[in-house]
């Protein structure tokens, strides 16, 4: 699988959008970019995936560049409950594979 | 519907002590996993399963055993505990599924987690 580079953290005053940057140079063409967060002490909540295409939901919006080298996870209108760690993982869409490997992903701090 | 449950969800061990925990869901989902979170990392793949009756090692197999004798149940347990296992314990779920862009993946569900102190 495709190794992701994430900051380690940021920050984001409340209201704004929250932009969380995620490198992924090696990946390949049958590879998907998901986004996992989780909040203090609580298990891993999935947010939103993607393979070329940028992709919205009720959460967030996924862009993806054209190379698909990197992509960027948009909370729109950030509130204090988005602050957690937010992990970019890039795995193969053959469903063979389903395990996810985790990073140390980027910790989100939403200020009041 | 309650999703993922764990238990216990605090644990203390003393060296050498045995237990196993328990992770339930009610998604009638196929897979499940247990991973491990150490301070300050991400989480690691300790064992997975495809199936009931099916098991297999992931990451950081060495000193836990599975099972998963029902489809909504999967167990791990740890034979004789050491310090190094002192860690927060999450369990996941996931069902195959069509992704955008005609791939297909699982999304994982979650526990709230183990937290086990071996002293």
């Amino acid at each position: 699988d495709a190794k992701t580079t994430q900051p380690p953290s940021m920050d984001c005053a409340e209201g704004r959008a929250a932009n969380l940057p995620c490198n992924h140079s090696t990946i390949s063409g049958n590879e998907y970019v998901y986004w996992y967060r989780q909040i203090h002490s609580q298990g891993p909540q999935y947010i939103i995936h993607g393979l070329k295409n940028n992709e919205t939901n009720e959460m967030a919006s996924l862009i993806i560049t054209e190379d698909r080298k990197s992509s960027t996870l948009i909370l729109p209108h950030a509130t204090l409950r988005d602050t957690a760690v937010y992990y970019c993982i890039v795995r193969v869409g053959d469903g063979a594979t389903n395990k996810l490997i985790f990073g140390t992903g980027t910790l989100l701090a939403v200020q009041p | 519907n309650a999703g993922v449950t764990q238990t216990p969800k605090f644990r203390v061990l003393k060296t050498g002590q045995s237990m196993t925990l328990l992770c339930a869901q009610d998604m009638n989902h196929e897979y499940m996993y247990w991973y491990r979170q150490d301070p300050g990392m991400g989480l690691r793949l300790i064992h997975y399963s495809v199936g009931e009756g099916t098991t297999a090692k992931g990451e950081v197999p060495d000193g836990y055993n599975v099972s998963r004798l029902k489809k909504q149940n999967f167990l791990l347990g740890l034979e004789s505990a050491a310090p190094s296992q002192t860690s927060v314990y999450f369990c996941a779920s996931s069902q195959q599924r069509g992704l955008a862009g005609g791939g297909v993946g699982y999304e994982q569900y979650f526990g709230p987690g183990t937290r086990l102190t071996v002293t």
